[in-house]
């Protein structure tokens, strides 16, 4: 099965620009067989997906944060990449990274999740 | 965008009894709705997908049914490790993809 797992800055300041990477084991980003999602929780809060990347780099994205996401793929590293641009308090959550085959289904692998906090 | 309305908010449950969970869609979704089980700390878990199928390694206690808006998720028979928060997710080909709310279920 496929593994995954968030890495990077647990604290960023308001306004700038939170980025995080999924690193993908036992599986090739290449293959095309997924789709690569990143989702976040506020703490006690429910899930929010944020949006996809696909091996081509094709993307979707929730409507909500589109004007402030993008997410790419490093085939050549076997990773997949968040950023959300001009951060505020409100951004402060758990980020998920998961996947899905690609089609009509569920999200049926998921990172430990990386906890982001934005204070200055 | 498809709103995910999940009943009831908290759950009380005595082990070994029957826990039914409800998720209504604004929109009809066909098959493609999901389960996941998030215990303190964790990650989501799929449990469920395909309305009732489900997914590899969860026990057959969990059970999921229902079609077009509304579905059902029943644990038959509560074990100590099924206390959790529970979300139900429309997985369409209708962007974005939405989740429930959750429902919480507790030891009575």
């Amino acid at each position: 099965q496929v593994q995954l797992q968030e890495s990077g800055p647990g604290l960023v300041k308001p306004s700038q620009t939170l980025s995080l990477t999924c690193n993908v084991s036992n599986d090739s980003i290449s293959s095309g067989d997924f789709y690569w999602s990143w989702i976040r929780q506020p703490a006690g809060k429910g899930l929010d997906w944020i949006g996809r990347v696909y091996t081509d780099g094709t993307t979707n994205y929730n409507p909500s944060l589109k004007s402030r996401v993008t997410i790419s793929v490093d085939t050549s590293k076997n990773q997949f990449s968040l950023e959300l641009r001009s951060v505020t308090a409100a951004d402060t959550a758990v980020y998920y990274c998961a996947a899905s085959l690609v089609g009509a289904h569920p999200m049926s692998s998921w990172g430990q999740g990386a906890l982001v906090t934005v204070s200055s | 965008e498809i709103v995910m309305t999940q009943s009831p908010a908290t759950l009380s449950v005595s082990p070994g009894e029957r826990a039914t969970l409800s998720c209504r869609a604004s929109q009809i979704v066909s098959s493609n709705l999901a389960w996941y089980q998030q215990r303190p700390g964790q990650a989501p878990r799929l449990l469920i997908y395909g309305v009732s199928t489900r997914a590899t390694g969860i026990p057959a206690r969990f059970s999921g049914s229902g079609s077009e808006t509304e579905f059902t998720l029943t644990i038959s028979s509560l074990q100590s490790e099924d206390f959790a928060v529970y979300y139900c997710q429309q997985y369409n080909n209708w962007l974005p993809w939405t989740f429930g709310q959750g429902t919480r279920v507790e030891i009575k």
